[in-house]
């Protein structure tokens, strides 16, 4: 099933913070985050593994809650760039041979506008 | 390092005509290899993806088909074109399935009038 991504848009300003969630009914093994911007292809931002780990460069970081089948992105102190749809894509693991398995579903996506 | 090439970037087809996009990778061997879809304003939606030259799994029954002719060349087609067909055409690859990162190509934009 797709991860259902929260919320659908938000706007801020420049310096605003923003978080963007992302919830799955189905067990998560990893979480993708790609934003797009408008007429262009998705670009990737980080993955996040399960393990409940915590990631970050600049301030854009994320955390993934595997108990709870969720991830977070956080934008801190936005800027203009940060403008774009943001997705999560969900990943399904492994099977029981060992074979990665499952490919990436994507949220609807969230949209994302940083005013001056 | 690795590049992905889609062509051609845009395209304008007449309903029932046919189609043939082309997506290609440098710098990599045995990528998996992804085509998708984007409505306007809308997500992105799987349309195929390979795990190896002549392998083939399709997630959206549809009038399209992929083929994989040669390990980095993937390529999505129609016989004929419908009107819903329309939209964004984006190509990806991975060095894996699901724990691995999926890198886009430019895309195609479709026009189907």
């Amino acid at each position: 099933q797709q991860p259902v991504q929260s919320p659908q848009a938000v706007i801020l300003r420049e310096g605003e913070d923003a978080v963007i969630n992302c919830s799955s009914s189905k067990a998560l093994y990893s979480v993708h985050w790609y934003r797009q911007k408008h007429g262009e292809a998705p670009v990737f931002l980080m993955i996040l593994l399960k393990g409940g780990e915590q990631k970050g460069h600049d301030k854009i970081s994320a955390s993934f809650n595997e108990k709870k089948q969720q991830s977070s992105l956080y934008l801190t102190a936005s800027q203009l760039s940060y403008s774009g749809t943001y997705f999560c894509g969900t990943g399904g693991g492994f099977n029981a041979g060992g074979t990665s398995y499952g490919k990436l579903t994507f949220g609807q996506g969230t949209i994302l506008t940083v005013h001056p | 390092s690795q590049t992905i090439h889609q062509w051609p970037a845009t395209l304008v087809q007449p309903v029932g005509s046919p189609l043939s996009l082309e997506c290609t990778v440098e710098g990599t061997s045995n990528p998996n290899l992804y085509w998708y879809r984007q409505a306007a304003g809308r997500g992105l939606q799987l349309l195929f993806y390979s795990v190896g030259i002549g392998q083939i799994s399709s997630e959206v029954p549809q009038n399209l088909s992929a083929s994989r002719p040669q390990d980095r060349q993937f390529i999505l087609s129609s016989k004929k074109l419908l009107l819903s067909d329309s939209g964004f055409y984006l190509c990806a690859w991975s060095k894996g399935l699901s724990l691995d990162t999926q890198y886009f190509g430019p895309g195609t934009r479709l026009t189907v009038l």
